[in-house]
């Protein structure tokens, strides 16, 4: 099956820094999303990104699909942006599973 | 803003036991998904669902767990005879055709 890989596994940041985490897939797929879990456990829709390049606020996304990566910038860090920021990626579109990375956990101090 | 709401919130089960979780999806969404997520790992895909039936299950969804679309808007997971590894977060998502899925808050199961 299709593999995800994440990095880095593990983040610490001051506030204020900015920040590029990274999501490779090994097949293409037809959609991707970026979530992140707060501390709660929910996990939060960033963007739903299957190829180019969005923005929402201090964040953005770019997937470049046949090169098989996609990025998530975070740039100003806060302390509320701390938590586990995952990619999820689908092969099919006939609204099949999605299939998770191991997750980046991003720790940003004041 | 709709939004995919699991209950209960967490839930704590003696080894054995059977217990149910349930969820209501978006209410325009016709594809609906069971994920689990043990603590401190990834999110690991269970079962999706459309049409009234299993569309797509994975290995972890054994005879042990069952699924049902009991009425118009409830979508709920049975896991039969609990054991001490089911203990996780599990989570219930939604979407349309190929498209974006939206996850539920989750419910924390414990299986003591």
């Amino acid at each position: 099956g299709i593999q995800v890989e994440q990095s880095p596994p593990d983040l610490i940041l001051q506030e204020g820094a900015n920040s590029t985490l990274r999501c490779n897939f090994s097949d293409s797929v037809n959609n991707l999303q970026w979530f992140h879990q707060n501390p709660w456990g929910q996990l939060i829709n960033l963007f739903y990104i299957p190829s180019g390049t969005k923005q929402n606020g201090r964040l953005s996304a770019t997937t470049v699909a046949t090169e098989r990566y996609s990025l998530l910038y975070i740039s100003s860090s806060q302390t509320t942006d701390s938590g586990v920021y995952f990619c999820a990626v689908e092969r099919g579109n006939q609204g099949g599973k999605l299939i998770f990375g191991q997750g980046t956990e991003l720790s940003v101090k004041p | 803003e709709p939004e995919v709401t699991q209950t209960p919130s967490h839930q704590v089960t003696q080894m054995g036991q059977e217990v149910i979780l349930r969820c209501v999806p978006i209410s325009n969404h016709l594809y609906f998904y069971w994920y689990r997520q043990i603590l401190g790992q990834k999110v690991e895909f269970l079962v999706s669902f459309y049409n009234n039936e299993i569309s797509e299950k994975s290995e972890i969804f054994d005879d042990q767990f069952s699924v049902e679309r009991p009425d118009g808007s409830n979508f709920t997971l049975k896991i039969r005879s609990t054991k001490l590894e089911d203990s996780a977060m599990y989570f219930c998502a939604s979407s349309e055709l190929g498209a974006e899925a939206f996850f539920g808050q989750g419910t924390r199961l414990t299986v003591v």
